[in-house]
């Protein structure tokens, strides 16, 4: 089993619509998760971070944390064509200073 | 804000070959990374340093050497290039007080081994 796993997509979605995007981890022991947003050709730049069980809201990005079933996710609404790019879940190993990233979910936005 | 600052951004390396990517931070920040990203997946974590002196080994370190004798430069060596080695490299920062810091990315690093 991988550490951190996102289905590769890509996810299509209407503009305007809830794009849900999922990660799943395996060291039940991980405490910080971090949604990151790169464009092709582009760097990694972060979206949110959450530490703790339930919703965490930042405009039109929420992430949600399910420590017990072991999965964080980000909900995007009122999506925008600019909002077309990968998106990749980071997750802190417990007790270091390393973060293990997923593959990433691609995400296009339909004008 | 120069932010974390990567040079070269393009390399074609022949077989063999070494080189080093260059990689700063004017952040002050202690913790620093280095990432490679092949088409399609995700990072992997090559090298990473908690502070001055101090560097350890991530997901992917052979082929690879770091050092880092400021709090600054965090260089990452390539010896004997392989085409295995044709990715793109980050370098990141990060803060920490405690783990869970967010991280911060350079540009990225375009190397082609041929």
């Amino acid at each position: 089993q991988k550490e951190v796993e996102q289905n590769s997509g890509p996810l299509s979605v209407p503009e305007g619509a809830i794009a849900s995007l999922n990660c799943t981890y395996s060291d039940r022991g991980s405490q910080s998760f971090f949604w990151y947003r790169q464009y092709s050709g582009k760097s990694p730049e972060l979206i949110m971070f959450i530490y703790s069980n339930g919703d965490k809201e930042d405009g039109r990005f929420t992430a949600q944390l399910n420590k017990a079933s072991q999965y964080v996710s980000l909900l995007i609404r009122d999506s925008q064509p600019s909002d077309s790019a990968t998106y990749l879940c980071a997750v802190n190993v417990r007790g270091t200073y390393k973060y293990i990233f997923g593959t990433g979910t691609r995400l296009k936005v339909l004008a | 804000n120069a932010g974390v600052t990567q040079t070269p951004k393009f390399r074609i390396l022949k077989i063999g070959q070494s080189m080093t990517l260059q990689c700063t931070q004017d952040m002050n920040h202690n913790y620093m990374y280095w990432y490679r990203q092949d088409p399609g997946m995700g990072l992997k974590l090559i090298y990473y340093s908690v502070g001055a002196g101090i560097t350890d080994k991530g997901e992917v370190p052979n082929g690879y050497n770091v050092s880092r004798s400021t709090t600054e430069d965090f260089p990452l060596r390539l010896e004997l290039a392989a085409p295995s080695q044709t990715s793109v490299y980050f370098c990141a920062s990060s803060y920490h007080e405690t783990a869970g810091n967010t991280i911060y990315f350079g540009e990225g690093s375009w190397l082609t081994v041929v």
